[in-house]
């Protein structure tokens, strides 16, 4: 079975500053990962994906992903945030042929002036 | 881009009405879209798979009698949330995928926001 943990149900940065969101993984055959951003009352965009080709995956918005195989992670950085990346942020994995998806529980990242 | 459109995006009604919710993909052919529930600051569980042409797969705990799905298309997946109750007040949203491999990303729909009063 497949699950996803997001460490820190809360992130806040100052503008400029780097941003990591943290996400782990669990997957019985190769995963495929996903993190999606959530604005409030939309539904969710794809920020990025890793689908077993290059380990380090860039997103849209500037912000990009390390596939890391050894550390079950999948940990979202953005170099430098602006006000606009205030918004709730979801990893997600599929595996196989299942397509469902699995998300996580969720890192809200507030971006302090 | 892939565009997921979703309407309404807002109801509110009264207890023991039905409500239909529409998924459609605008731009590309959905072989299989998938219903998400959401709660107020939690994460997306999803409800049921739905697949054009044939019966939806609902999740564990996610009642089929309440939560109809119909899939008539390849473009358009509707849920009906039968004779509501305030309970069923939730974000409700949908998502599409092209094809049949799984690396296709879903692309969501914005979301219904269901109020039973």
């Amino acid at each position: 079975a497949q699950s996803v943990t997001q460490l820190g149900s809360h992130v806040s940065v100052s503008e400029g500053a780097l941003v990591l969101l943290r996400c782990n993984y669990s997957s019985s055959v190769p995963p495929y990962l996903f993190w999606y951003v959530q604005y409030p009352n939309q539904g969710l965009q794809l920020l990025l994906k890793y689908t077993s080709a290059a380990t380090l995956v860039k997103g849209i918005n500037g912000f990009e992903a390390e596939f890391k195989k050894s550390e079950t992670s999948f940990h979202l950085t953005k170099p430098s945030a602006h006000m606009s990346d205030a918004a709730e942020y979801f990893c997600a994995v599929s595996e196989g042929s299942a397509r469902q998806l699995t998300f996580g529980s969720g890192t809200q990242l507030t971006v302090l002036p | 881009g892939a565009v997921v459109s979703q309407h309404p995006s807002r109801v509110i009604c009264k207890s023991g009405t039905s409500v239909k919710i529409e998924c459609r993909s605008l731009d590309f052919q959905a072989t299989t879209m998938f219903w998400y529930r959401q709660f107020p600051k939690q994460s997306l569980m999803l409800m049921a798979t739905s697949n054009e042409g044939s019966k939806a797969t609902y999740e564990q705990g996610v009642e089929k009698d309440k939560f109809l799905i119909n899939h008539a298309s390849l473009t358009l997946s509707t849920l009906t949330v039968t004779s509501a109750h305030p309970e069923d007040s939730s974000f409700y949203i949908c998502s599409a995928s092209r094809g049949d491999r799984v690396v296709q990303p879903q692309h969501f729909g914005d979301g219904t926001r269901l109020s039973i009063l």
